[in-house]
């Protein structure tokens, strides 16, 4: 049984460039969240996706965005990047039909930014 | 919005000893406190969890107790083994929210 895959495993960036990270979520899995850890913190909340649709969002300006596809694969995308964006990004899934599911995480693209 | 505090920040414990590590948060609305464990360079792996309804949830050597009056959960590791070094994370998560609220994690380091 796959868990939550993402790719790139690592990414360096220039600022004021752009970047998507990608994330498969865990197999019956329907809900994707996304997290920024920066080091020595705990992971914070982006935003949340469900039926292709953002359904919540965290304190994140707009240069952050997202997108769930149908197979609920999901992407993050940040534009016009900043030093302060480097960081772990953790893609977690859970499965909304059973309320509380828990998160099961992937293990993260780390995006450095010059 | 919810504000999870989390204590200590680092703890160090000889092998076989207990660990306890707390967190307190802000939202009476929360209903489900998830515990990670992340080990360096690792994704959070979820060890243990426990909802509003229950105040105390046991899997083997680790034990979660939750407070709702005073806002408050912990989680309890008995018989420490090396192998239990790791950043723990306590979260919340409750109401119309949708998103986990993660403390800024203990370092635990136990001694051979």
């Amino acid at each position: 049984d796959a868990g939550v895959t993402q790719s790139p495993t690592h990414l360096i960036k220039t600022r004021g460039q752009q970047v998507t990270l990608r994330c498969s979520p865990k197999s019956g899995h329907d809900t994707v969240s996304w997290y920024q850890q920066a080091l020595g913190q705990g992971p914070q909340f982006i935003f949340q996706y469900y039926e292709e649709e953002e359904r919540q969002r965290g304190n994140f300006p707009d240069r952050f965005s997202g997108h769930q596809f149908p197979n609920y694969s999901s992407e993050l995308n940040v534009n016009a990047l900043l030093l302060g964006d480097s960081a772990l990004y953790l893609c977690a899934s859970s499965s909304t039909g059973t309320g509380n599911s828990p998160l099961h995480f992937g293990n993260g693209t780390r995006l450095t930014v010059t | 919005g919810e504000n999870v505090e989390q204590h200590p920040s680092t703890l160090s414990v000889q092998e076989g000893d207990s660990a306890v590590i707390k967190c307190t948060y802000s939202d009476s609305a929360s209903n489900y406190f998830p515990w990670y464990k992340q080990e360096l360079g690792k994704r959070p792996q979820l060890i243990i969890d426990i909802r509003s309804n229950v105040g105390e949830k046991k899997d083997q050597r680790i034990a979660v107790t939750l407070n709702k009056t005073a806002k408050h959960f912990s989680l309890h590791i008995t018989e420490t083994q090396p192998e239990d070094s790791a950043v723990y994370f306590c979260a919340a998560r409750g109401g119309s929210n949708y998103k986990l609220t993660f403390g800024k994690g203990t370092l635990l380091t136990v001694n051979p």
